[in-house]
């Protein structure tokens, strides 16, 4: 079956800097997304990664490795605003996004 | 960016009614709209994909004679829940492509939908 996997909870501080992991299993792959969705609004879109490696944006990075399908989000310089859930997704073969369940990322004062 | 739209933001009805949700694509084309469902502090799940003027390909377990799907044309689809029940409460969201199939999905900032 196919299984997108993500931490379900993170805290951290105003000023520093967050990792949020993902792993993946999936029948093909087509690149991966990061969206940002604050509560009770839909998502936004962040960043898309096909090949391995760093895309930078701003605050924000992705991080992509097929071969272990693995990413992740790095965060840096967090802000209040930040708070939010973020979501992995995985495009497969039959270009049919899977979703993982989000991670609720706590950025405390 | 491409910016989607929904409407209604919010809808409230009794159980039995029909509920129709708008999703346009303002400033783009959309060759293809997703319509999705998220249930509180679950991910998103795909209910559908439609191309305009083609009947829509529904995931498995969504009930096609329930949520009717529409795409008349490149900047509109609409979703309509019949006979709505308290379970079909949750948050509907819409999103649409630019494109081919690796392009990034947009999305319509939801519709909430509470069914009394």
């Amino acid at each position: 079956g196919q299984n997108i996997d993500q931490p379900t909870e993170m805290t951290a501080t105003e000023g520093a800097i967050v990792q949020i992991n993902c792993t993946y299993q999936t029948s093909g792959f087509n690149g991966l997304f990061w969206y940002q969705q604050h509560a009770g609004e839909a998502p936004t879109f962040l960043s898309y990664n096909v090949l391995d490696g760093l895309e930078e944006k701003g605050r924000f990075s992705s991080f992509l490795s097929r071969s272990k399908g693995y990413s992740y989000l790095l965060l840096k310089e967090l802000q209040m605003k930040d708070s939010a859930s973020y979501l992995c997704a995985v495009m497969d073969s039959n270009y049919q996004l899977i979703w993982g369940a989000g991670t609720k990322l706590i950025i405390k004062p | 960016g491409a910016v989607v739209s929904q409407h209604p933001s919010w809808v409230i009805c009794k159980s039995g009614t029909s509920v129709k949700i708008e999703c346009r694509s303002l400033d783009f084309q959309a060759t293809t709209m997703f319509w999705y469902r998220q249930f509180p502090k679950q991910s998103l799940m795909l209910m559908a994909t439609s191309n305009e003027g083609s009947k829509a390909t529904y995931e498995q377990g969504v009930e096609k004679d329930k949520f009717l799907i529409n795409h008349a044309s490149l900047t509109l689809s609409t979703l309509t829940v019949t006979s709505a029940h308290p379970e079909d409460s949750s948050f509907y969201i819409c999103s649409a492509r630019v494109g081919g199939a690796l392009e990034t999905q947009y999305f319509g900032p939801g519709t909430r939908l509470l069914v009394l």
